[in-house]
């Protein structure tokens, strides 16, 4: 079974409105984190936000905002008033923290986001 | 200067070739990690490494070998290159303790064409 599954291969949003970008995720570990991290045209890889299981508040960060429904396992990004410069692809990523795989970082297939004027 | 410095940046090669990527950090994290990926796949982990004393297999480690050859310093080798080993490889470091998440560091990636 898929650890993390982005179900929007692609998403388009105007210039300023806000869009959601979905994230669902499957573990069994009480304790684990989400990740959310933006890969523009350019390749590189940039950490955007993050959320612990135990964290009791959504996680914030500028216009980017994590929506945590834990009992949905869901890990939703919010991006408020996108800009030009939001086109990128998006990954969501999970860490289990009391599992043998404690060090890895999982990742989905990733949802890429268009902005248009 | 990037922390996590990834050389080559783009290679061409042929099938069958041996080919090593290379990666270095100077962010003094002991993990690091060499991941793969391709269009609607994500990225996927080859090897992940806790020291240099300390190397893991990830899911998609078949055709692959790495060496740790100090903390800093993380190879990633296809000993005889193929077609569908063409992709775009990213090292990352982290620093996994009780004080921080294990967020990854990554690399500028280094984009492999085997023909």
């Amino acid at each position: 079974a898929q650890k993390i599954t982005q179900t929007q291969p692609g998403m388009f949003v105007q210039e300023k409105e806000a869009v959601t970008l979905d994230c669902t995720y499957d573990t069994s570990d009480p304790s684990y984190g989400l990740f959310w991290y933006k890969q523009p045209s350019s390749g590189e890889m940039i950490f955007l936000i993050y959320q612990g299981s135990y964290d009791q508040q959504n996680a914030t960060e500028g216009r980017y905002s994590l929506n945590f429904q834990k009992a949905r396992k869901s890990a939703n990004l919010v991006i408020s008033a996108s800009q030009l410069g939001d086109s990128a692809m998006y990954f969501c990523a999970m860490r289990e923290y009391n599992t043998g795989t404690a060090s890895k970082l999982t990742f989905g297939t990733g949802t890429r986001l268009q902005v248009t004027l | 200067d990037a922390d996590v410095t990834q050389t080559p940046r783009n290679r061409i090669t042929k099938t069958g070739k041996r080919i090593m990527l290379e990666c270095s950090q100077t962010k003094g994290h002991d993990r690091m990690y060499w991941y793969r990926q391709d269009p609607g796949l994500g990225l996927r982990l080859i090897y992940y490494s806790f020291d240099v004393k300390d190397i893991n297999k990830g899911e998609i480690s078949d055709g692959y070998s790495v060496s740790r050859q100090a903390q800093a310093k993380f190879s990633l080798s296809l000993e005889s290159a193929i077609p569908n080993q063409t992709a775009l490889y990213f090292c990352a470091t982290s620093d996994f303790s009780a004080s921080n998440t294990g967020e990854l560091f990554f690399g500028e990636g280094s984009r492999l064409t085997v023909l």
